[in-house]
């Protein structure tokens, strides 16, 4: 069964400063997807970043870059140059070829002024 | 586009009583999916439906029921409320089940039961 674990109930960052949110995850395939969504006080879920397994390339979106570790079953997210807007619960999760989507347990980012 | 809506947004019931979250998506996607947040347990899936006229369930099924009415709508019901089901209640769609289609969520239905 499919796995996500997030060791960081809560972090804090200050405002233009870079942090990393840690997410390890289990899976016995070699195909799948993972994101990361962001959930701000608003409840909204958004999609921030999303890589394929295959792809050893690292995804990149603005701020938001990612470094996937695909033996050590680990994907964490880096946000560069952090913003007020960015504080929020930030989620890990994966999906299968074929399977549904499983969530990590979220990390709460605050960002300082 | 609206996107993925849900209604309602708010509710309080009491233990027992019966109601119906209402999910609508305007994006043509075949998937619907609930889940259901908690504090400290991430998102967890309750049941899922891969296109029309087929829903399975997720991890967490036990005292819910689903209803793919069309391609657009996706229900899902409480029979008999429990304090247990507390809890904020997501809609989302894609494309299609896994695949790494991004899923669509809906702002969410805050439920209460007393």
């Amino acid at each position: 069964a499919q796995t996500v674990t997030q060791s960081q109930p809560e972090m804090s960052v200050q405002e233009a400063e870079t942090v990393t949110l840690s997410c390890t995850y289990d899976t016995s395939e070699s195909d799948y997807y993972l994101f990361w969504y962001k959930q701000p006080p608003s409840r909204q879920m958004i999609l921030v970043i999303r890589q394929e397994a295959y792809k050893q390339q690292n995804a990149t979106e603005n701020r938001f870059s990612v470094n996937f570790q695909k033996a050590a079953k680990s994907f964490s997210l880096k946000i560069s140059d952090s913003q007020l807007g960015d504080a929020a619960m930030y989620f890990c999760a994966l999906v299968e070829y074929g399977n549904k989507l499983v969530f990590g347990a979220g990390t709460i980012l605050r960002v300082k002024s | 586009n609206a996107g993925v809506t849900q209604t309602p947004k708010f509710q309080v019931l009491k233990t027992g009583q019966s109601m119906t979250l209402q999910c609508a998506q305007d994006m043509n996607h075949n998937s619907m999916y609930w889940y259901r947040q908690d504090p400290g347990m991430g998102l967890r899936l309750i049941y899922y439906s891969a296109s029309e006229g087929t829903t399975d369930k997720g991890e967490v099924p036990n005292g819910y029921n689903v209803s793919r009415l069309n391609k657009r709508e996706f229900s899902l019901r409480l029979e008999s409320a429990a304090p247990s089901q507390t809890s904020v209640y997501f809609c989302a769609s894609s494309e299609s089940p896994g695949d790494g289609y991004e899923q669509y969520f809906g702002p969410g239905t805050r439920l209460t039961v007393t």
